[in-house]
């Protein structure tokens, strides 16, 4: 199976900073099928990101994703105070689809 | 508004079994494949297991092989997941989650918590 390994694991920043998140993939994502999702405590995740770079239905074009093959990329241009969240990545183009660990987006 | 509402979790001893529902809303429940996934407390997403749109195949991950069967009731816009020798290491929040139209899981259910506790 691919293992999605995200860094870092904690992201500490402000309000109004740019939050760029990596998810590496031991192995390359078929037809870059690569979804970001966010969760907040309590909540269950939220689809941000599909296809590695096209933006969910309702998602801030505050967020973008990029990348192909094995590296990918979850940038957050401007953090409001709802962004301060989890953060995974998830690929489903083999199968068994597999999730990283997560990144922690909190206030600095 | 496309909703999923899951229920049936609770606390249930090691070796018993539970039935998890997830009940479809605001979509053509039959065109779409489904899916399982459950995170432990203060851990990660881990996929269990999905159906295609008519129920005739499905996949599981290795960890629930055998214990677990997902079926889908399209007459009744509900998917379920029947829990059987379950073990201290299935209890979880489980989510429901739709395939999405475009990629990626979307929406997901708001969870039921299973705990597997003597």
């Amino acid at each position: 199976e691919i293992v999605l390994t995200q860094s870092p694991g904690t992201l500490s920043l402000s309000p109004g900073e740019r939050a760029t998140l990596s998810c590496r993939a031991s192995q390359s994502v078929i037809s870059s099928y690569l979804a970001w999702y966010q969760q907040k405590p309590g909540q269950a995740p939220r689809l941000l990101i599909y296809g590695a770079s096209s933006r969910a239905t309702g998602i801030p074009d505050r967020f973008s994703g990029s990348g192909s093959g094995t590296d990918f990329t979850l940038t957050i241009s401007r953090l409001e105070p709802e962004d301060f969240a989890v953060y995974y990545c998830h690929q489903y183009g083999n199968s068994p689809g597999t999730f990283g660990q997560g990144t922690k987006v909190e206030i600095k | 508004e496309v909703q999923l509402v899951e229920s049936g979790g609770g606390l249930v001893q090691p070796g018993g079994s539970l039935r998890l529902s997830c009940a479809a809303s605001g979509f053509t429940f039959n065109t779409y494949w489904m899916h399982w996934v459950r995170q432990a407390p203060g851990k990660g997403l881990v996929w269990v297991s999905h159906i295609n749109s008519d129920g005739s195949s499905t996949n599981y991950a290795d960890s629930v092989k055998g214990r677990f069967t997902i079926s889908r009731d399209n007459a009744k816009n509900t998917l379920y997941l029947q829990m059987n020798s379950l073990r201290s290491e299935d209890t979880a929040v489980y989510y429901c989650a739709r395939n999405g139209s475009r990629g990626g899981f979307d929406p997901w259910g708001q969870g039921t918590l299973v705990t597997v506790s003597s």
